[in-house]
């Protein structure tokens, strides 16, 4: 989507390793998020950021962390990748009053 | 907590009817109810929102009607084309963020 990108867009990784999601929008939007999506879970809220290095805990935060020093980034961290993190991420961003743009998703996988 | 539950979660058509997708919430502070779609590969894309001062809202071949009494909204899609075929997800508002709590998703499949 034109504006929110996401990087990488594949991933690959071993259990135990750090991995690193970015998101970068040039929206100037205030609200950031991450989702995971999951068959038969649709999206859940990971974390979310209302404004730099201002952030709050989803649904699902546990194993996550995030971070937000600048209001175009917000970085999604995988301390130590598990196998039960494999899935597809999105990044999303929004407006006070408009709905989110997503990112088109990063595809991580766990070995 | 809250909670937004979408029927059903796989839906077939024959190209040129029309499909309806429902889903219901649980906050009754919920404002906003916006639908996304999803193609394959792709991130969702908003197509329709509507917000809780409006029963119905149109833009050309989809519609969305809320009922806040009852806590639901429908997606309607007329004349339906194979191009229709994704995943659509329902959400609605939640707290004082904003922040979209969605529903599962569901797998609409138009055939020719």
């Amino acid at each position: 989507d034109a504006g929110i990108t996401q990087s990488p867009r594949h991933k690959v990784t071993e259990t135990g390793t750090p991995v690193t999601l970015r998101c970068h929008q040039t929206e100037n939007h205030r609200y950031m998020y991450w989702y995971r999506q999951d068959p038969g879970h649709g999206l859940r809220l990971i974390h979310y950021s209302y404004g730099v290095k201002d952030t709050d805990k989803g649904e699902v935060s546990d194993g996550y962390s995030v971070s937000r020093s600048k209001t175009e980034d917000f970085l999604l961290t995988l301390e130590s990748a598990t196998s039960s993190q494999t899935s597809v991420y999105f990044c999303a961003s929004r407006d006070r009053d408009y709905g989110y743009t997503f990112g088109s998703g990063t595809r991580l996988t766990v070995v | 907590g809250e909670n937004v539950e979408q029927h059903p979660s796989t839906l077939s058509v024959q190209e040129g009817d029309s499909a309806v997708i429902k889903c219901t919430y649980s906050d009754s502070a919920s404002n906003y109810f916006p639908w996304y779609k999803q193609e394959l590969g792709k991130g969702p894309q908003l197509i329709i929102d509507i917000r809780s001062n409006v029963g119905e809202k149109k833009d050309q071949r989809i519609a969305v009607t809320l009922n806040k009494t009852a806590k639901h909204f429908s997606l309607h899609i007329t004349e339906t084309q194979p191009e229709d075929s994704a995943v659509y997800f329902c959400a609605a508002s939640i707290g004082s963020q904003g922040n979209l709590i969605f529903g599962k998703g569901t797998k609409l499949s138009v055939k020719p």
